[in-house]
């Protein structure tokens, strides 16, 4: 069974400023799916960003972007210019590529809360 | 748009007394899941659909319940709330074997048992 960690259960940043939120997973599969989900207070959970883990190349999507180590199993997300509405819940996740189903659903870590300091 | 919708978004249920919780999606996805988050914890899952075909996690408690009438709708059923059902319950839905594949999440039903 896969897992995902998060070990860091709350960041605080400076408005403006760069955090990155750390993950690593867990797993004996070659081929996965990570992503970032975010939950602000209140709110649904949003996708961030999705990364393939056959693709070398680190997913990036505006202020987002990951540091993907495959060797490492580590999946970092890196917020560039923070903004106050960034302040949410995040939630790394694991989908595994298998095709059949109970194979697709998503492991969570158990989230790091990110406040944004005005 | 809404396009995964929950209702109610607040439910105050007695204990033991059975409470219905309803999703609905306009995304047309195959699969439809439903997740228990209680306070700054990850979501877990209960179980999921595919299509009609439904999966239940080995460790979803029996007094938990679904029903997927079709495409669009969803429902979770708890027969006998206790205490410790009171929690944020998330619907979402997926077309995981797409090139998209991620889940759509609904804002959730808070669920309080008095």
């Amino acid at each position: 069974a896969q897992t995902v960690t998060q070990s860091q259960p709350e960041m605080s940043v400076q408005e403006a400023e760069t955090v990155t939120l750390s993950c690593t997973y867990d797993t004996s599969e070659s081929d996965y799916y990570l992503f970032w989900y975010k939950q602000p207070p209140s709110r649904q959970m949003i996708l961030v960003i999705r990364q393939e883990a056959y693709k070398q190349q680190n997913a990036t999507e505006n202020r987002f972007s990951v540091n993907f180590q495959k060797a490492a199993k580590s999946f970092s997300l890196k917020i560039s210019d923070s903004q106050l509405g960034d302040a949410a819940m995040y939630f790394c996740a694991y989908r595994s590529a298998l095709l059949d189903f109970g194979n697709e659903k998503l492991t969570f870590g158990t989230g790091t809360r990110l406040t944004i300091i005005p | 748009d809404a396009m995964v919708i929950q209702n109610p978004r607040y439910q105050v249920t007695q204990f033991g007394k059975p409470v219905t919780l309803s999703c609905s999606q306009t995304l047309n996805h195959n699969v439809m899941y439903w997740y228990q988050q209680k306070s700054s914890q990850a979501p877990k899952l209960l179980f999921h659909y595919y299509d009609k075909d439904f999966n239940n996690e080995a460790d979803t408690p029996d007094n938990f319940q679904s029903r997927r009438p079709n495409t669009s709708f969803c429902f979770l059923d708890i027969r006998s709330p206790g205490l410790g059902d009171a929690a944020m319950y998330l619907c979402a839905t997926g077309a995981p074997w797409s090139a998209k594949n991620i889940q759509y999440f609904g804002a959730g039903t808070r669920l309080s048992v008095l």
